[in-house]
């Protein structure tokens, strides 16, 4: 069984508008990561926002937010006031404990690749 | 000076050939992790290391080799390269605890005809 899903494997938004991009996960360690990262077409992996499975506060980085949903398994980013640069692949991830399974690996979902129209 | 290096940046190889991609970090972490990325998979693990002498296979480590030569560097080998082999390739970097992201090499385009 997959992991972490993403279920959208495109999508559009309107620049200056907001847009979520959607991920679950699973799994049956109490202590986790769940983390975003950002792929330009350039190729590189930017990290944007991590949130901790015992972190009660959903986690905002500038623009970028994560609206974590324990009892549901989902942690989706949202981006507020989309921009032009922010077009790009989106990879949720997470990290399970050294007891987990996954030997504190960093699991990927397959991506989202967002575009932002002017 | 970026903490966490690949060589080479791109690289076009014929079947059958070896090929070795090399990372070396800056940021003093004990955990190096190779992973592929191919389109509408996402990254895949290869290969990963908790220290210079802990070496473990990831999800897809079929056809690679690597190599742990000191805690900066680990390096990832095509013994013989194949087509299917084409991909982005990426090192990364972390602490052990679930709370910490890794760290991204800008990634080796590798294409092997």
């Amino acid at each position: 069984a997959q992991k972490i899903t993403q279920t959208q494997p495109g999508m559009f938004v309107q620049e200056k508008e907001a847009v979520t991009l959607d991920c679950t996960y699973d799994t049956s360690d109490q202590s986790y990561g769940l983390f975003w990262y950002k792929q330009p077409s350039s190729g590189e992996m930017i990290f944007l926002i991590y949130q901790g499975s015992y972190d009660e506060q959903n986690a905002t980085e500038g623009r970028y937010s994560l609206n974590f949903q324990k009892a549901r398994k989902s942690a989706n980013l949202v981006i507020s006031a989309s921009q032009l640069g922010d077009s790009a692949m989106y990879f949720c991830a997470m990290r399970e404990g050294l007891n987990g399974g996954s030997q504190g690996n960093l699991i990927f979902g397959k991506g989202t690749k967002l575009s932002v129209k002017p | 000076d970026a903490d966490v290096t690949q060589t080479p940046r791109n690289r076009i190889t014929k079947t059958g050939k070896r090929i070795m991609l090399e990372c070396s970090q800056t940021k003093g972490h004990d955990r190096m992790y190779w992973y592929r990325q191919d389109p509408g998979l996402g990254l895949r693990l290869i290969y990963y290391s908790f220290d210079v002498k802990d070496i473990n296979k990831g999800e897809i480590s079929d056809g690679y080799s690597v190599s742990r030569q000191a805690q900066a560097k680990f390096s990832l080998s095509l013994e013989s390269a194949i087509p299917n082999q084409t991909a982005l390739y990426f090192c990364a970097t972390g602490l052990g605890t679930p709370y910490n992201e890794q760290f991204f090499g800008p990634g080796t385009r590798l294409t092997v005809l």
